[in-house]
């Protein structure tokens, strides 16, 4: 079963706008990690955030983590077309496994 | 490019026959996961060897068998095949514990249609 739950299962924005996904989980982790998947193809690591972090910067990219309520978000700020794609969270259960949930798809109109 | 490679790219089979993928890890990397994406879906976990010993399965059936080598690099094996398990699947490896980050490295994937 799926533990990582993303939210909104689509999305659809203009060029420069900013785009938020948020993903929740079931069970206690280590980290959680956003990764990129553009046309069904291998997946692109973005971010990891450890369980003890709140926050965390990548380019424009911004992960919040918040434990208490088992969730957490993908900021991706300024949007360009190249963004278009479906965006994962993956819970990592100490270190056995990767959870998956169903996807965010994004796509960033000209 | 993340260095783990997949093959073949695309297959096409029908129900009951056999196939194999072939997986080869990043350079120094010792751990090997496979997952199977189906259309629309997140991917989810098949079974994870390391050091040539499963370790960690998945919800999968025993048709769903693997290897990994030496060199690290790994076989996914299915037999029987059914229609529902086209997919994409994905192979992904992941450095030593202690060594760089938690993070697994996908390859591009092998799309399996079962007609």
């Amino acid at each position: 079963s799926q533990q990582g739950e993303e939210d909104p299962q689509a999305l659809s924005i203009q060029e420069g706008e900013n785009a938020t996904m948020n993903c929740s989980y079931k069970t206690s982790i280590n980290n959680l990690q956003w990764y990129r998947q553009n046309s069904g193809r291998g997946l692109v690591h973005l971010i990891l955030i450890r369980s003890n972090e709140r926050e965390k910067h990548s380019g424009r990219l911004r992960v919040t983590l918040d434990t208490s309520k088992k969730s957490s978000s993908l900021l991706i700020t300024a949007s360009r077309a190249a963004d278009t794609a479906s965006y994962f969270c993956a819970t990592d259960n100490y270190g056995q496994n990767f959870v998956f949930g169903p996807g965010t798809r994004l796509s960033v109109l000209p | 490019e993340t260095g783990v490679t997949q093959s073949p790219t695309h297959l096409i089979k029908t129900r009951g026959q056999q196939v194999t993928l072939r997986c080869s890890s990043q350079s120094g990397h010792n751990t090997v996961s496979w997952y199977q994406q189906a259309l629309g879906q997140g991917p989810q976990f098949i079974f994870q060897y390391y050091r040539e010993e499963e370790n960690g399965r998945g919800n999968f059936p025993p048709r769903f068998s693997g290897l990994q080598f030496p060199n690290y690099s790994s076989e996914l094996n299915v037999n029987a095949l059914e229609l529902d398990d086209s997919a994409l699947y994905l192979c992904a490896s992941s450095p030593p514990i202690g060594v760089g980050t938690d993070t697994q490295y996908f390859g591009p994937g092998t799309r399996l249609t079962v007609l």
